[in-house]
């Protein structure tokens, strides 16, 4: 089982460009998420999927958008790509009984 | 006050010895407490869970402290392979996790 996997894993984008995140998992989990982690703060949770067809808004939405394709793939929409959007970007199931949450190996974003 | 607060480190500690830090949480409603691990350029993943009796988990100790707010990790018999960031995480009143920046921990031989 692969688990949870993105891609791509490395994305050099000019201002303006837009471009897809992808994550595809096969825990058969209902809860998908996006995280961005930047240096020096925690995760931070730009929206989430709790089923198949629900998306929600996280803490930091703005500039983003996602598709829960179906359960297995929740993707990440970059529309037009800012510097401030340069991340390091992780996709992230949740397994309900134990609360924990599995992720992927995320994707290095660099907007210039 | 943050929501979650950790001393981002680094903790430089010698092969062997006991280390132990802490993470100060401000939502009192919070229920639920983790622990992860982040190696450098990787995914985090859990270490363990905290629980209101405080939990074991071999040469790792996890406690939680509802009065004054905060969990704390302890890590026995230190290993070079312990050197890593340790997240600490809760969850908010809408059962989301909120996440640490981190305690960047380096085990010297």
């Amino acid at each position: 089982n692969a688990g949870v996997t993105q891609t791509p894993k490395f994305q050099v984008l000019k201002t303006g460009q837009s471009m897809t995140l992808q994550c595809a998992q096969d825990m058969n989990h209902n809860s998908m998420y996006w995280y961005r982690q930047d240096p020096g703060m925690g995760l931070r949770l730009i929206y989430y999927s709790a089923s198949e067809g629900t998306t929600d808004k996280g803490e930091v939405p703005n500039g983003y958008n996602v598709s829960r394709l179906n359960k297995r793939e929740f993707s990440l929409r970059l529309e037009s790509a800012a510097p401030s959007q340069t991340s390091v970007y992780f996709c992230a199931t949740h397994r309900e009984v134990v609360e924990t949450q599995y992720f992927g190996p995320g994707t290095r974003l660099l907007v210039l | 006050r943050k929501e979650v607060e950790q001393d981002p480190g680094p903790f430089n500690v010698p092969e062997g010895a006991t280390v132990a830090f802490n993470c100060t949480y401000s939502n009192s409603a919070s229920q639920s407490f983790f622990w992860y691990r982040q190696d450098c350029r990787k995914e985090p993943k859990l270490l363990m869970s905290v629980y209101s009796s405080g939990n074991e988990d071999g040469r790792f100790t996890a406690q939680l402290n509802r009065a004054s707010q905060y969990i704390s990790l302890l890590i026995r018999d230190s290993k070079l392979s312990d050197s890593a960031t340790y997240l600490c995480v809760f969850s908010d009143s809408n059962y989301q996790l909120i996440w640490g920046a981190g305690t960047k921990l380096i085990i010297k031989p």
